[in-house]
């Protein structure tokens, strides 16, 4: 069975501060993949990034970074100099490839990131 | 326009009736998902579909059908609605093969009283 867990249900920070949304997932698959996707207040879903597990490599985009470490199962969100655009709930999703199973996606709880001005 | 299309955006309804939300896409994807969204839970799969002959429960299809009249249509019903299945739905759609990535609607909010 597959699980994702967000255990930061609220986080709120004044802008510019640094902020990091959790995630730990669990899978059986040896391939997998990881997702972020936000939801800002208009309530769309935006895709954020998508991360193969063969591959550990950090990314930055821009104030956006990603820290995947295999041998904790988490795949952390990290926002620097945040600001009050940044408000919205972050979900950490996983999916596994799978032949029979395709692309369904397991998502976390969520996370709502609240930045104040 | 939007490549992934959901109507109606939001709708109340009572308990007993049936519902239909549908969904549109213009993205040429064979795949396409229903999710529904509670506050606290995430997103929960309820139906998914391969290609027009394939239809696949997710994980919480109770109280759930829907029909794939097309590639770029995909329709979920509430045959006799009730509150708990209050909630905002989302469709999506993915490419075959992929990896994992959907594509989303803009939502329809759900109310049954």
């Amino acid at each position: 069975a597959q699980k994702v867990t967000q255990a930061q249900t609220e986080i709120s920070v004044v802008e510019k501060e640094d902020v990091t949304l959790d995630c730990v997932y669990e899978t059986r698959d040896t391939t997998y993949y990881l997702f972020w996707y936000k939801q800002p207040p208009s309530g769309e879903l935006v895709f954020l990034i998508r991360r193969n597990s063969f591959d550990e490599q950090n990314e930055i985009s821009g104030r956006y970074s990603w820290n995947f470490q295999k041998s904790t199962s988490s795949f952390n969100f990290t926002i620097t100099a945040s600001q009050v655009v940044d408000s919205a709930v972050y979900f950490c999703a996983l999916s596994f490839k799978r032949e029979t199973s395709g692309s369904r996606l397991t998502f976390g709880e969520g996370t709502q990131l609240t930045v104040n001005p | 326009d939007a490549d992934v299309t959901q109507t109606p955006r939001n709708r109340i309804t009572k308990t007993g009736k049936r519902i239909m939300l549908e969904c549109s896409q213009t993205k040429g994807h064979d795949r396409m998902y229903w999710y529904r969204q509670d506050p606290g839970l995430g997103l929960q799969l309820i139906y998914y579909s391969f290609d027009v002959k394939d239809i696949n429960k997710g994980e919480i299809s109770d109280g759930y059908s829907v029909s794939r009249q097309a590639q770029a249509k995909f329709s979920l019903s509430l045959e006799s609605a009730i509150p708990n299945q209050t909630a905002l739905y989302f469709c999506a759609t993915s490419s075959a093969p992929n990896t994992g990535e959907l594509f989303f609607g803009e939502g329809s909010r759900l109310t049954v009283l």
